[in-house]
């Protein structure tokens, strides 16, 4: 079973609007890590956000905000006053320890997000 | 301080050729992993390593090796290249296994396997 499901293949938004790309999630543990990472056509991998799974207060880090809804599984990420530069692909990765101590970090396939001046 | 840094950036391979991708991190990091990204699958793992002289299999691991024999470094080694093998390959790190601490990426290495 998929354990990240990124919806929205693509996005586009217009420069300085909002966007949320979505996330849902599939779990049985109680600890958990939802990450955020952006890449732009030079390849890279560069971490955005990040939400812990008993984090209270959803979290922020400048215009990337995490829309942390944990009884509905979903963890969708929204930047604000989009710019150019926010064009990329942007992936959600969830961090889980398995009880027989082997760790995961588990991608979801990604949407591409276009901004349109 | 460099972050994660992996070499080469670009290789290209004829079937049954090895060969190692080299990753290396200065931030004292216990966690470090490979992963390889292949259009419309995400990253998947391949390996990882909790600490020097300590690695375990991921979800891709068949054909690769790894090894950590410092804290800083973690190669990986194709033993007999596939064309499947053809994919882009990224090194991360973190400071500890916990689920709330960041893997930080390297650039990553293109691989073509013809």
């Amino acid at each position: 079973a998929q354990k990240i499901t990124q919806t929205q293949p693509g996005m586009f938004v217009q420069e300085k609007e909002a966007v949320t790309l979505d996330c849902t999630y599939d779990t049985s543990d109680q600890s958990y890590g939802l990450f955020w990472y952006k890449q732009p056509s030079s390849g890279e991998m560069i971490f955005l956000i990040y939400q812990g799974s008993y984090d209270e207060q959803n979290a922020t880090e400048g215009r990337y905000s995490l829309n942390f809804q944990k009884a509905r599984k979903s963890a969708n990420l929204v930047i604000s006053a989009s710019q150019l530069g926010d064009s990329a692909m942007y992936f959600c990765a969830m961090r889980e320890v398995t009880q027989g101590g082997s760790e995961k970090l588990v991608f979801g396939k990604g949407t591409k997000l276009t901004v349109n001046p | 301080n460099a972050g994660v840094t992996q070499t080469p950036k670009f290789q290209v391979l004829k079937t049954g050729q090895s060969m190692t991708l080299q990753c290396a991190q200065d931030m004292n990091h216990e966690y470090m992993s490979w992963y390889r990204q292949d259009p419309g699958m995400g990253l998947r793992l391949i390996h990882y390593s909790v600490g020097a002289g300590i690695t375990d299999q991921g979800e891709v691991p068949n054909g690769y090796n790894v090894s950590r024999s410092t804290t800083e470094d973690f190669p990986l080694r194709l033993l007999s290249a596939a064309p499947s093998q053809t994919s882009v390959y990224f090194c991360a790190s973190s400071y500890s296994r916990r689920v709330g601490d960041t893997q930080y990426f390297g650039p990553g290495t293109r691989l073509t396997v013809l």
